[in-house]
């Protein structure tokens, strides 16, 4: 167990609909990565939030959005939904930036019919 | 921005040696490496900073070459529990780390 928890494990839903991932990093961790991973094409970073400011961001299209809140959990929205969006979501937290191990959440795997 | 990683898979039999690789076209700070098992988290092996340092367990290590913008993870004796898919990331001091695709590796018995 990583410390880190993500809900729901599992989100099915069609296409022009929004959703909200949610993650909760470890006990004391203050940045928070968020990951989609799709088939053969890797983690692909989305965004990163450090002590709820948003520290770097990544290939995340406009219609997602996502902010860490003070009590450091962090929420991804996918808005507009289209069936290219199903893939898995991975939020992953550290202790400070930079060059930290990450430590990633189980992912919520979305689906879009 | 992505690192490269090679192979993209690899099939080995119980106690073979295995290498991955990984590049950069920008310079680095770190390299990291995870491996992900099908269905799981990625789950972290190792950090490697500017230094050229080769770190890691008996079976497991890799190395980093700042220069040549590269690391290689080398798997030595492999188990049955190596099994799964190694990334590969890079990042800067205070930067986002930014992974690879992924380099398959399956176990034969």
């Amino acid at each position: 167990d990583s410390g880190v928890t993500q809900t729901p494990k599992h989100l099915i839903t069609a296409t022009g609909q929004r959703v909200t991932l949610r993650c909760s990093p470890r006990s004391g961790d203050l940045s928070v990565y968020w990951y989609q991973q799709s088939l053969d094409q890797g983690l692909q970073f989305l965004i990163q939030y450090y002590n709820g400011e948003e520290r770097a961001k990544g290939n995340i299209l406009e219609r997602f959005s996502a902010q860490q809140f003070p009590d450091l959990h962090s929420e991804l929205n996918l808005s507009s939904l289209e069936l290219g969006d199903s893939a898995l979501y991975f939020c992953a937290s550290s202790s400070h930036i930079g060059s930290e191990k990450l430590f990633f959440g189980s992912g919520t795997q979305l689906s879009v019919l | 921005q992505q690192p490269v990683q090679s192979p993209q898979a690899v099939i080995l039999r119980e106690g073979e040696d295995a290498v991955i690789n990984c590049s950069s076209s920008k310079a680095l700070y770190s390299v990291h490496w995870y491996r992900q098992k099908h269905g799981e988290a990625p789950v972290f092996l190792m950090i490697l900073l500017k230094g050229g340092e080769q770190k890691g367990h008996e079976k497991i290590s890799a190395s980093f070459n700042e220069k040549k913008q590269q690391s290689s993870l080398y798997l030595t004796a492999s188990q049955l529990s190596y099994s799964g898919t190694y990334f590969c990331g890079t990042g800067n001091r205070d930067d986002k780390i930014i992974f690879g695709k992924g380099t398959r590796l399956h176990i034969l018995p």
